[in-house]
């Protein structure tokens, strides 16, 4: 089943801070954030694994509660190149990550 | 050096007619996933193989998908007899070490391939 992500968009000024959540109805292995630039590939940002493990760029933080099956991506002193859609995949079972339908972020100058 | 490649990166295909997507992962990566995104969605599994091994295939959306990796290497995916709902990009995904356990290695994307079905 598809997580849920929230919001599905946000407008930030530069220096600004979001936080982009990713809610799952299943029992989690690992939660992975990827960002989408128009017309481009995913580009890897983070792991959060089961048991508390974290992989991920260091300018990059997340949280990963595991009782309540949800992530929360945060974005701290966007900079223009933050810019893009946002996905989280979920792993409820093996091999197969879920992906949420994306949260849009527009970072204004 | 590179990463993952994806050919071609835009096809366009009859409707019933059979398409051929190419992938080639970064040498050396075990594991390989195909996803397919429609516009405006996140990508949606499609299949995963382990080496040659194709150890999952349960999101191929019916029997004219069909995804092969003889020599653990390259990738094709085949779509038969294109219907306009397959219009989608198809991304291609890998990974260096197999997912015993879980997911807990990065996946690499290749930029995808645009299908267009008219």
């Amino acid at each position: 089943q598809q997580p849920v992500q929230s919001p599905q968009a946000v407008i930030l000024r530069e220096g600004e801070d979001a936080v982009i959540n990713c809610s799952s109805s299943k029992a989690l292995y690992s939660v992975h954030w990827y960002r989408q630039k128009h017309g481009e590939a995913p580009v890897f940002l983070m792991i959060l694994l089961k048991g508390g493990e974290q992989k991920g760029h260091e300018k990059i933080s997340a949280s990963f509660n595991e009782k309540k099956q949800q992530s929360s991506l945060y974005l701290t002193a966007s900079q223009l190149s933050y810019s893009g859609t946002y996905f989280c995949g979920t792993e409820d079972s093996n091999y197969q990550l879920i992906w949420g339908a994306g949260t849009k972020l527009i970072i204004k100058p | 050096g590179a990463g993952v490649s994806q050919s071609p990166r835009y096809k366009v295909a009859k409707r019933g007619q059979d398409v051929a997507l190419r992938c080639d992962p970064i040498s050396g990566h075990v594991s390989l996933f195909w996803y397919q995104q429609a516009l405006g969605q996140g990508p949606e599994f499609l299949t995963y193989f382990q080496n040659e091994a194709q150890l999952d295939k349960s999101g191929l959306p019916s029997d004219r998908f069909f995804a092969e990796r003889p020599e653990g290497s390259v990738s094709t995916l085949k779509i038969q007899r294109t219907q306009q709902e397959d219009s989608a990009v198809y991304l291609c995904a890998s990974s260096l070490v197999p997912s015993g356990g879980y997911l807990s290695y990065e996946q690499y994307f290749g930029p995808g391939t645009r299908l267009t079905v008219t």
